[in-house]
Parts: structure tokens; C-alpha cells; sequence
């Protein structure tokens, strides 16, 4: 095992459309997280996996924004409706649960979206 | 609310040591976090340091906390051009321990 994986790396779309992003953890790992990152800033917490339970949204999670990790292994995140400022990178993480190790979080390479 | 700063830049000649600062806001913190982000690349957790140590040593990296007035540092010893990227502190606390709150990062450059 490499990593925490995602696909695609960039996606280019239109305003208006659908859009769906793939994480994959690091095999052993249980939890699952997606930030997302916009030019000069810090990640910023999106939402929460525990297995596949959704545990935990943030506010910049609008209803537009859906994110599922259905058999608790990989996860994604669909944009609905796409806006210009939806223009960000879209950061995976996992973590293992173990006592003591959860504050690690294992970043993916990120999808850059751009909403034209 | 949970809040982060860091300075934006930092410029070092290459052997020098190279400190970066950072300052928190949340008393319950309970990890803070070095990550490291070089262009078209992830973030790299670098190192952490539990609330309750106030220093970490791994290779050339040392992690000093002041608790008391929030404020940790990453000092990376013997600078190599390798070191540029993007250096992002960070939080997480046990009242929210799903979510690390970042800062906005501070570009390290190395001049030879």
C-alpha cells in the first residue's frame, strides 16, 4: 500500500455541472476525511468518515456537496451545480483509530477542480 | 473560534537552521501538527507533538510548544534546498479530534 490515492487529479467543468471525486485510504486505516484547500490557504475541514458512518459535516459542506463512504473503504465526494467558487483542491485523509494514533492524518495528492 | 497564524514567508541561506513560528488560539489543543507541501504534492505530516511535551526532536527537526502563550515553532537545522515547500501548522483538540484546523502555511525559500 502506496497511500491514500484520489482520482481524478484535475477536473475541469463547466458551471452548472455534476461533479464526483474518489478517495482511497491506506488500507488499515478507518477513518476518512476531506478538506479542501484554495490558493494561499490552509486545508479547511469538509466532513468525517468513522468506517461508514458520517460522523462530523462542517458548514462549508452546503447542500450542494454530498460525500458517501458506503462499505467503509473508499469514499466520494459529489458537487452538485457547480460554481466558480467551488475552484479549490479537494484533499483526502486517513487516520488510523488505534488509542494514541488518531491525530495522524495521511494526505492524498488532491483533485484540483476548476469550475469555468 | 478556533483560529491559526503563521507568518507567510521565511527566506534562509542554504546550511542555516530555518524557524517557523506559529500561534493558536484553542486552550483544549491537544495535537499539534508540522505539515510539509511541496508543489503538486500532498501534505506531509512531518511531526506532532502531544500538548502535555513542550519539546520533540526527530533528525533535524525540533518542535518547541509554549503552552502557556500558545505558540509553537519547527526549527529545521542544516537548511537544504530539498527543505522549500510550504510549511502548514495545525491543531486538533479532543472536543473535535475529526478535525485538524490548519494555518495558512509559510513559504520557506532557500538562497544559496
Amino acid at each position: 500500500d502506496t497511500g491514500v490515492s484520489q482520482n481524478p487529479r484535475h477536473k475541469i467543468t463547466k458551471r452548472g455541472q455534476n461533479v464526483t471525486f474518489r478517495c482511497d485510504p491506506i488500507s488499515e486505516h478507518n477513518r476518512l476525511y476531506w478538506y479542501r484547500q484554495t490558493l494561499g490557504q490552509g486545508p479547511e475541514f469538509l466532513t468525517y468518515f468513522q468506517n461508514e458512518a458520517q460522523l462530523e459535516k462542517s458548514r462549508l459542506l452546503s447542500d450542494r456537496f454530498s460525500a458517501e463512504r458506503p462499505k467503509g473503504s473508499f469514499s466520494t465526494l459529489e458537487i452538485q451545480r457547480t460554481e466558480q467558487g467551488d475552484s479549490a483542491m479537494y484533499l483526502c485523509a486517513s487516520s488510523p483509530s488505534s488509542p494514541g494514533q488518531y491525530g495522524e492524518q495521511y494526505f492524498g495528492p488532491g483533485t484540483r477542480l476548476t469550475v469555468t | 473560534g478556533e483560529d491559526v497564524e503563521q507568518s507567510l514567508f521565511l527566506s534562509v541561506r542554504e546550511g542555516d537552521s530555518s524557524v517557523i513560528n506559529c500561534t493558536y488560539t484553542d486552550s483544549s489543543s491537544t495535537y499539534l501538527y508540522w505539515y510539509k507541501q511541496e508543489p503538486g504534492a500532498g501534505l506531509q505530516l512531518l511531526t506532532y507533538i502531544f500538548s502535555n511535551m513542550d519539546m520533540k526532536q526527530d533528525q533535524r527537526l525540533t518542535v518547541l510548544l509554549n503552552k502557556k502563550d500558545k505558540h509553537l515553532s519547527l526549527r529545521i537545522a542544516d537548511t537544504q534546498t530539498g527543505d522549500s515547500a510550504i510549511y502548514f501548522c495545525a491543531e486538533s483538540s479532543y472536543s473535535s479530534a475529526s478535525k485538524i484546523i490548519f494555518g495558512s502555511g509559510t513559504r520557506l525559500s532557500i538562497r544559496p
